[in-house]
């Protein structure tokens, strides 16, 4: 099983080009997340979905875009790279995060923006 | 809003030693907490979780105990083995608007043989 996989898995952008990170999973889950983790920052919340079409700011939004066309497929765009978004980015899945609490990562994709 | 705090790491233990790594929160009243752990290379995966107060979440001879008279959940390990070595992230659901987790900033721990 595949699980969840992102995809590119490193990336370096100059300022201002813009690219999508890809995330799928093949669980069937309804909720889909990314996250960003710095140095001492922990994970923070860029924006979620809780079901196919639908999407909600977390943490961190500013600077970030997401769609959810498919249900097994959740993409985060960035129009326009800032070096304040180098950082590993984690899409996550869960099937019910509120019954169980266990989201299923990905391996993770770090950019750098130069 | 909610957040989690944790100990700062890194963590420098030797094998076969005793881990407590220090987890408080604050939220609106007493939501589902849990422990991640993220070893090299990889995204994170649950360790652990309690879903109400007193509960004990164990797995792999990790514990924590959820205690809302001290808004903690510390993560504690009698005897810690170098496989332990890794990223841990103490998290608290937030049940608002469908779900997240909200995380901390995570502690790093390194046990040396």
């Amino acid at each position: 099983n595949a699980g969840v996989t992102q995809t590119p898995k490193f990336r370096v952008l100059k300022t201002g080009q813009s690219m999508t990170l890809l995330c799928a999973q093949d669980m069937n889950h309804e909720y889909m997340y990314w996250y960003r983790q710095d140095p001492g920052m922990g994970l923070r919340l860029i924006h979620y979905s809780v079901g196919e079409g639908t999407t909600a700011k977390g943490e961190v939004p500013d600077g970030y875009n997401v769609s959810r066309l498919k249900k097994q497929n959740f993409l985060l765009g960035l129009e326009s790279a800032a070096p304040s978004q180098t950082s590993v980015y984690f899409c996550a899945s869960s099937y019910s995060v509120r019954d169980t609490g266990e989201l299923f990562f990905g391996e993770g994709s770090r950019l750098t923006v130069l | 809003g909610n957040s989690v705090t944790q100990m700062e790491g890194p963590v420098t233990l030797s094998e076969e030693a005793f881990l407590t790594i220090n987890c408080t929160y604050t939220a609106t009243g007493y939501p589902s907490l849990f422990w991640y752990v993220q070893y090299p290379g990889e995204g994170l995966q649950l360790l652990l979780k309690a879903t109400k107060a007193d509960d004990k979440g164990s797995n792999k001879g990790f514990e924590a105990t959820y205690r809302k008279e001290t808004t903690s959940f510390h993560l504690e390990k009698g005897s810690v083995q170098v496989s332990d070595s890794a990223v841990y992230f103490c998290a608290l659901l937030d049940a608002y608007q469908g779900g997240k987790l909200i995380f901390g900033q995570g502690t790093e721990l390194s046990v040396k043989p």
